[in-house]
């Protein structure tokens, strides 16, 4: 059974960059049938789909975070990685990486990572 | 962007009702709609996935229905398992989520 688990800093200053990882376990970032997602959820708010990439580099990202996020994959590692440019106190909130199927949707979560926006 | 909201925000109900939740959606999204549980302090759980299938492993009280732009997760006999709050999530274009109904005992 795939397990994720997100890693990275609890505390981001802003205008600087939140820099999360998942590592992946139980199942490989090279598998051409998923899809590897980063999906967050603010205080008080609804879940937001950040973005997904494939394990070729090939990603789709929300349009309302287009110019800042950046997504990666380390099929060494078993890892992929999500980058958030120039965040600022509304990008608080728990981080959330996860395992889609092609044409599905995310059937196995990380149990997220809090990372709080302040200077 | 496709809009997904959700009826009602919050759900009274005790042991054993039979459970309705309404998702909406502001355009079609055919029938790639997904249901999640999520109870605090865990990852959210899916439930069913192509609006009406269910995920293995839960519990067949479950079930969901509905294509196009209207859908429901009903629950046949709450549970107090069953207490979290429930996302409905569609994935024709993009992804988005519903702003959650929260399942609270009466």
């Amino acid at each position: 059974q795939v397990q994720l688990q997100e890693s990275g800093p609890g505390l981001v200053k802003p205008s600087e960059t939140l820099s999360l990882t998942c590592t992946v376990s139980g199942g490989s970032v090279n598998s051409g049938s998923h899809y590897w997602s980063w999906i967050r959820q603010s205080p008080g708010k609804r879940l937001e789909y950040l973005g997904y990439i494939y394990y070729n580099g090939n990603t789709n990202y929300n349009p309302s975070l287009l110019s800042r996020v950046a997504m990666s994959v380390d099929a060494s590692n078993n890892q992929f990685s999500l980058k958030l440019y120039s965040v600022t106190a509304a990008d608080t909130g728990v981080y959330y990486c996860a395992r889609a199927p092609v044409r599905g949707t995310p059937d196995s979560w990380g149990q997220g990572a809090l990372v709080t926006v302040s200077s | 962007d496709i809009q997904m909201t959700q009826s009602p925000s919050t759900l009274s109900a005790s042991v054993g009702d039979r459970v309705t939740i309404t998702c909406r959606a502001s355009q079609s999204v055919r029938s790639w709609l997904a249901w999640y549980q999520h109870k605090p302090g865990k990852a959210p759980n899916l439930l069913i996935s192509e609006a009406s299938t269910l995920e293995n492993g839960v519990p067949s009280r479950f079930s969901g229905s509905g294509s196009g732009t209207d859908f429901t997760l009903t629950i046949s006999g709450l549970q107090p398992d069953d207490l979290a709050i429930y996302y409905c999530q569609q994935y024709n274009s993009f992804r988005t989520f519903g702003q959650g109904t929260k399942v609270e005992l009466k």
